[in-house]
């Protein structure tokens, strides 16, 4: 079975810092990641996604990821924060083992940016 | 191009009366799923269909809950006889399909349908 671990469920940083949500995940095939993030009221939009191509993955608002098969990781970052990207983040898996393309996910982060 | 949009947007309903949740996928996805998220909880995965059919239905929680969707169009969501746990923001997401090919696995979510049943 596959599952998704993020670990914080409220990260704060100041605008202009650096921001690390971490993910990780379990998978007995290899994974499709993905990070989603929800702004206030608003349905879920893709930041980026790992589909087994280059393990550093670039997504909108200056957000990257990188696979790690090793430590089974798929932490996001940003170098600088900005105030518009406080919102909760989720890390997904794929489930592929059913062929059905359902996401597992994880609990969420929420990311909180101090002025 | 018009995104996924669900309606209605909030529903508030007494415990033990039926709901609907409508859904319209992206035109063109042929995959659509269900997902219910609880209040600071992540993403629980309901139901799955591709095309009208439904091959993965693991996610209901109760035989209370029940899909269906008309070709590659428009999906409703019920729930029989409400209970107060069904609380929750109901969201639906489309992609293009599910056939193998990293391209087209993106899901595109609605903006999602609150539910408070009092």
């Amino acid at each position: 079975a596959q599952s998704v671990t993020q670990l914080g469920s409220h990260v704060s940083v100041s605008e202009g810092a650096l921001v690390l949500l971490r993910c990780n995940y379990s998978s007995s095939v290899p994974p499709y990641l993905f990070w989603y993030v929800q702004y206030p009221n608003q349905g879920l939009q893709l930041l980026l996604k790992y589909t087994s191509a280059a393990t550093l993955v670039k997504g909108i608002n200056g957000f990257e990821a990188e696979f790690k098969k090793s430590e089974t990781s798929f932490h996001l970052t940003k170098p600088s924060a900005h105030m518009s990207d406080a919102a909760e983040y989720f890390c997904a898996v794929s489930d592929r083992s059913g062929n059905t393309g359902k996401l597992i996910f994880g609990q969420g982060t929420t990311l909180q940016v101090k002025p | 191009g018009a995104g996924v949009s669900q309606s209605p947007s909030n529903k508030v309903t007494e415990k033990g009366k039926d709901v609907e949740l409508r859904c319209d996928p992206i035109s063109g996805h042929t995959a659509l799923y269900w997902y219910r998220q609880r209040l600071g909880q992540g993403l629980e995965f309901l139901i799955y269909f591709q095309g009208n059919s439904a091959p993965d239905k693991s996610g209901l929680p109760s035989d209370r809950f029940s899909a269906e969707r008309t070709g590659e169009s428009v999906s409703t969501l019920t729930i029989q006889r409400t209970q107060q746990e069904d609380s929750a923001v109901y969201l639906c997401a489309s992609s293009l399909t599910v056939v193998a090919g990293p391209s087209t696995d993106t899901q595109y979510f609605g903006p999602g349908t609150r539910l408070t049943v009092l």
